[in-house]
C-alpha cells in the first residue's frame, strides 16, 4: 500500500517568499500525484496534478516529479497570506484510491 | 465550481447507536469516496465506490461501516453501531474518473459520547 510522506511538518515564511513543500511515496508505479489546498475547518480544494516526470507550471505554482527518487515537490512563488494553509500530497496508482500525506501547514507572514 | 454537499455537518450520538452521513457528490462523477481525518491528523482513506461496488477498502473501514448510493441519490456512509474511537470529520470526495482530481464536501464532524 502507497506510504505518502510530507516535509517539513510546518513553515513560516515572509510574504513574497517562494515556498518549497516536498512529498515522497513508496511505489515507483504511482500513477498521478495531486497537491492540495485545505483551510482550517474546510474540505481540502486541488491545485495542480502531473502524471509524468518532469515540472508543470500553473501561475505561481510549479511541481517536479522525480519518479526514480519517488519524490515530487510544488513550489509557490511571490507567496501571499491568503496561501496560508495546508498542503496535502496526494498519490494514487491503476488499482487503488488516492492516500495522502500528514500535510504541510503553511504561513505566510504580511 | 462544481460543489459537493454533506449533510449534516455535525452529528453528536451515543456510543453504540447507529449513525448514517449523507454526501451529495458532484452530479455527473462516477467515483465516490469517504476519508477520516481525526482532529489536526492525517487524512485516511477508508473506502472507495464504483458502478454501485465498493471497489477499495482500507482496514480502517471497519465491519460496522458500510457504503451505499440507491438509485443515484445520496452517498451514504452508515455506521453501525458506533465507538468513541469514530469520533472524527469525514470527508465525501467523487470524482469524474479514476486518477482525476477528487472534490471534497465541507466535511461532517461526528463526535461519538
Amino acid at each position: 500500500q502507497e506510504k505518502v510522506q510530507q516535509s517539513p511538518e510546518s513553515l513560516i515564511v515572509p510574504e513574497g517568499a517562494m515556498v518549497s513543500l516536498n512529498c515522497s511515496f513508496s511505489d515507483s508505479a504511482s500513477q498521478s500525484i495531486w497537491w492540495y489546498q485545505q483551510h482550517p475547518g474546510k474540505g481540502p480544494k486541488a491545485l495542480i496534478s502531473i502524471f509524468s516526470n518532469g515540472n508543470k507550471k500553473e501561475g505561481r505554482l510549479t511541481v517536479y516529479l522525480n519518479r526514480a527518487s519517488l519524490h515530487v515537490s510544488l513550489h509557490i512563488k511571490d507567496s501571499q497570506p491568503s496561501d496560508s494553509a495546508v498542503y496535502l500530497c496526494a498519490v494514487s496508482d491503476n488499482n487503488n484510491a488516492p492516500r495522502f500525506g500528514a500535510g504541510t501547514k503553511l504561513s505566510v507572514k504580511p | 465550481g462544481p460543489k459537493v454537499l454533506q449533510i449534516p455537518s455535525h452529528q453528536i450520538i451515543d456510543m453504540g447507536q447507529m449513525v448514517t452521513l449523507n454526501c451529495d457528490p458532484v452530479s455527473n462523477h462516477l467515483y465516490f469516496y469517504w476519508y477520516k481525518q481525526i482532529l489536526g491528523q492525517q487524512m485516511e482513506f477508508l473506502v472507495n465506490f464504483y458502478n454501485g461496488k465498493v471497489m477499495e477498502k482500507s482496514k480502517l473501514f471497519k465491519d460496522q461501516f458500510s457504503v451505499e448510493r440507491p438509485d443515484g441519490s445520496y452517498f451514504t456512509l452508515k455506521i453501525q453501531p458506533t465507538a468513541l474511537e469514530d469520533s472524527a470529520v469525514y470527508f465525501c470526495a467523487s470524482s469524474p474518473g479514476h486518477s482525476y482530481e477528487q472534490y471534497f464536501g465541507p466535511g461532517t464532524r461526528l463526535t461519538v459520547l
